[in-house]
């Protein structure tokens, strides 16, 4: 089953902020998040292993709460190449699933100037 | 340093026919996973290639097959084409001694199925 994303779709203005969630009905063992702008391959955010890690890349960051199988993205102060669709991808807990990345459906991210 | 490279980019086929895809992995990466990304949808995980072994397999039925090659690079194949096998299929490779770690995606091969 895939994780759930939400919201599905969220337009902001440049330096507002935006928070993308990621819901999975499955004990994880890590969450990686991607960013895919149209026509191009997904490109690596970052990874979280269970443990309720938060970690950060510039203004973009990101929680993981294993109890809830939840992860969220946070996108803080938006920049205009920050548009794109997000997807979180799920490693299922266990061990035999490394590199087995299960993803949720996208949100897609607009920022306008 | 060479990114994931994929080929071919575009190609249409017929249904009933059989396709190959080519990857060839980022330097120092030695397993390659491929996707298939439906319009609008997430990429869905078909298999993935480590020491020239199919290591994990996804939800895909045996129309779908590859190879891996010595030199890490590899191919995806899919025989008796559907329409519904019209898809974005990506490449993704990573090293699998990471334990997890991130994957480093080609630009895709984009087949349509008439």
């Amino acid at each position: 089953q895939q994780p759930v994303q939400s919201p599905q779709a969220v337009i902001l203005r440049e330096g507002e902020d935006a928070v993308i969630n990621c819901s999975s009905s499955k004990a994880l063992y890590s969450v990686h998040w991607y960013r895919q702008k149209h026509g191009e391959a997904p490109v690596f955010l970052m990874i979280l292993l269970k443990g309720g890690e938060q970690k950060g890349h510039d203004k973009i960051s990101a929680s993981f709460n294993e109890k809830k199988q939840q992860s969220s993205l946070y996108l803080t102060a938006s920049q205009l190449s920050y548009s794109g669709t997000y997807f979180c991808g799920t490693e299922n807990a266990g061990g035999t699933s490394y590199g087995k990345l299960t993803f949720g459906q996208g949100t897609i991210l607009t920022v306008h100037p | 340093d060479a990114g994931v490279t994929q080929s071919p980019t575009h190609l249409i086929k017929t249904r009933g026919q059989q396709v190959t895809l080519r990857c060839s992995p980022k330097s120092g990466h030695d397993t390659v996973s491929w996707y298939q990304q439906a319009l609008g949808q997430g990429p869905q995980f078909i298999f993935q290639y480590y020491e020239e072994e199919e290591r994990q397999r996804g939800n895909f039925p045996d129309r779908f097959s590859g190879h891996q090659f010595p030199n890490y690079s590899s191919e995806l194949n899919v025989n008796a084409l559907l329409l519904g096998d019209s898809a974005l299929y990506l490449c993704a490779s990573s090293f699998f001694s990471a334990n997890t770690g991130e994957l480093f995606f080609g630009e895709g091969s984009r087949l349509t199925v008439l």
